[in-house]
């Protein structure tokens, strides 16, 4: 596609549910990012991969959060058991290479858990 | 110690001032520098790119980077009000993972 193009737009959510949040990148991009940004805040690096491989998922903040990538395309990163403390923008980026090139964002899905 | 320090404002300048932003970085490997652009309920946008010392220019925006003092700064020219934003320094090294500054969130008045 043309660009980065994350769904949902906007998810409210309850607390304790489950919510996956879905990531399609760039064509040809072979990395895939994803950050967190809570409100007011600088990103929070979540998780990134190269290819379907996640070498890096230091970032994620506790064993409720994981992602995967399949096809090394569309990725989709899912909160389990969501808390109120989840809720933030959460914004996903593609370049070509991990280590070469500049990350181009998507505009991020803005999750509410209530 | 954060890798990437950059104080977050707001800086709030008239219309047609320079506006001049800037981050420190710790690890001395890193090579590539970028500077995003962030309105409100946006995703950021790509601004600037570099990999070396020096200076790069694009229209009214000028990136430097000072390796030696671990130093990147990004300069606005002639600001506008559709320049209000937060501006967000970003830095990587080979190994893939962008290190973000936290943002500095810029005002231009009319």
């Amino acid at each position: 596609g043309a660009g980065v193009s994350q769904s949902p737009s906007n998810k409210v959510t309850e607390k304790g549910k489950d919510v996956e949040l879905r990531c399609d990148p760039i064509s040809g991009h072979t990395a895939l990012y994803w950050y967190r940004q809570s409100l007011g805040q600088g990103l929070e690096f979540l998780i990134y991969f190269q290819g379907n491989s996640a070498p890096d998922k230091s970032g994620l903040p506790s064993d409720r959060f994981s992602a995967e990538r399949t096809g090394g395309s569309v990725s989709t990163l899912t909160i389990q058991r969501t808390q109120q403390e989840d809720s933030a923008v959460y914004l996903c980026a593609s370049s070509q290479e991990v280590g070469r090139g500049t990350a181009f964002f998507g505009q991020g899905t803005r999750l509410t858990v209530v | 110690q954060k890798e990437v320090e950059q104080d977050p404002g707001p800086l709030s300048v008239p219309e047609g001032a320079i506006v001049s932003l800037n981050c420190t970085y710790s690890n001395s490997a890193f090579q590539y520098f970028m500077w995003y652009r962030q309105y409100s309920r946006k995703g950021p946008e790509l601004l600037m790119y570099t990999y070396s010392s020096g200076n790069k220019e694009d229209g009214r925006f000028t990136a430097q980077v000072d390796k030696s003092s671990k130093y990147i700064s990004l300069f606005i020219r002639d600001s506008q009000p559709s320049d209000s934003a937060t501006y967000l320094c970003a830095i990587r090294g080979s190994w893939g993972k962008l290190q973000f500054g936290a943002g500095t969130q810029v005002v231009v008045t009319p």
